[in-house]
């Protein structure tokens, strides 16, 4: 168990619809990362926060959007799904040391 | 730009045989951190291990080593004695050194997979 918790696990929706996904970093971790990971694409950053402001931003959608809370607790937003947008998405939290921990993931269908 | 390349897509061994994964890399910075990462059939990334620039110390740590060499920029990780439970997608990552700069850049990964 990484210390990393992300929910829901799964998620199934449709087409145009907008999902709100959750993560919780290790107690104590002030960064917080989303990755996409695809078939296509493999494993990709979306965006990192650090106590609560956004720091690096990678390939993420314009229809994707993030935020970190004062509780550090991070939600990335998707909206307007696409077929293409079905993937496992990581969060991971790190502390000061360069690593990563990552939670389980949420696993996203779109159909 | 980073770039990190695993060129072995899939690797089969049978139990008990070693298996080495091989991980490049692309870099311009002259501080960065290399990562191995796990992924179990079960889904999550479980992280293995964290070298930086300025170690070029092998690690070993049971079953599992790592032979880091700048000279060649690779980073390769050898499971001696393989398991079936080894069975799973390895990614190497590699990232910079603080702020924008950390976030990971992955490999396409290697399947293991361990047989009896």
């Amino acid at each position: 168990d990484s210390g990393v918790t992300q929910t829901p696990k799964h998620l199934i929706t449709a087409t145009g619809q907008r999902v709100t996904l959750r993560c919780s970093p290790r107690s104590g971790d002030l960064s917080v990362y989303w990755y996409q990971q695809s078939l296509d694409q493999g494993l990709q950053f979306l965006i990192q926060y650090y106590n609560g402001e956004e720091r690096a931003k990678g390939n993420i959608l314009e229809r994707f959007s993030a935020q970190q809370f004062p509780d550090l607790h991070s939600e990335l937003n998707l909206s307007s799904l696409e077929l293409g947008d079905s993937a496992l998405y990581f969060c991971a939290s790190s502390g000061g040391a360069n690593e990563q921990f990552f939670g389980p993931g949420t696993r996203l269908t779109v159909l | 730009a980073q770039k990190v390349t695993q060129a072995q897509t899939e690797i089969s061994v049978v139990e008990k045989e070693d298996v080495t994964l091989d991980c490049v890399y692309e870099t311009r910075d002259t501080t960065y951190y290399l990562f191995w990462y796990k992924q179990p059939p079960s889904g999550e990334l479980v992280f293995l291990i964290r070298r930086n620039s300025f170690d070029e110390q092998n690690e070993i740590s049971g079953r599992y080593s790592w032979n880091f060499q700048k000279s060649t920029s690779s980073f390769n990780f050898t499971i001696t004695a393989s398991q079936v439970v080894d069975s799973a997608v390895y990614f190497c990552a590699l990232s910079g050194h603080t702020g924008t700069a950390s976030k990971l850049t992955f490999g396409t990964g290697t399947r293991l997979q361990v047989t009896l």
